[in-house]
């Protein structure tokens, strides 16, 4: 099956600083790609989604300024948390699909972000 | 809006069969899937059926939908220890990307 990488598995930083989330489709191509926030024992709550080469679309009460998605290429999306708070500490998981007729959802291992 | 909707926890013991319930509200879903996160982890996508279905099997899994009352259900036969994970449902409309997903259901296995 088609497999997304995420990169970092896991990182910890500090109040006020930026992170890049990296999203990679190795083995296809992938129109679109989804950015989901995954709190404790909670479900999935969509971000954002992008179209590569076009700006994202945001889903309500999500700040766009405080989370810039890039999707530069086929195969790569990338989520940047800016000025980072505690409460933005969370697990971030992206998903990817690609154009094959039965429209799938391939998604990440996901990132756990922790800001102190 | 959508609305998904799943029981939170459920257990089974070892070599039972275990059957994960789930409800949705929008009449014009046209897939419903199955995933399966493990703990730390991102979701697998374990099994989906179109609209147009009532059952799908695939190994040990079975999924029933019943479009009139809008359920859908996994049946997982000869239930094993790896089986222990949170089962999402998710249904998605013809032409619209994005998935709702339900808010999972925690599977435990007792020995």
């Amino acid at each position: 099956g088609a497999v997304v990488s995420q990169h970092p598995s896991r990182v910890i930083c500090k109040s006020g600083t930026s992170v890049k989330i990296e999203c990679r489709s190795l083995d296809f191509q992938a129109t679109t790609m989804f950015w989901y926030r995954q709190f404790p024992k909670q479900s999935l709550m969509l971000m954002a989604t992008s179209n590569e080469g076009s700006k994202a679309t945001y889903e309500q009460g999500v700040e766009k300024d405080k989370f810039l998605i890039n999707h530069a290429s086929l195969t790569l999306s990338t989520l940047t948390v800016t000025s980072a708070h505690p409460e933005d500490s969370s697990f971030y998981i992206c998903s990817a699909a690609g154009t094959s007729g039965v429209y799938e959802q391939y998604f990440g291992p996901g990132t756990r972000l922790t800001v102190t | 809006g959508e609305d998904v909707e799943q029981s939170l926890f459920l257990s089974v013991r070892e070599g039972d069969s275990s059957v994960i319930n789930c409800t949705y509200t929008d009449s014009s879903s046209t897939y419903l899937y199955w995933y399966k996160q493990e703990p730390g982890a991102g979701l697998q996508l374990l099994t989906y059926i179109f609209s147009n279905m009532d059952m799908k099997q695939d190994q040990r899994l079975t999924v029933l939908l019943n479009k009139k009352d809008k359920h859908l259900s996994l049946r997982i036969a000869d239930t094993q220890t790896g089986d222990s994970a949170i089962y999402f449902c998710a249904e998605k409309n013809f032409g619209n990307e994005k998935l709702t997903f339900g808010t999972g259901t925690r599977l435990t296995i007792i020995p």
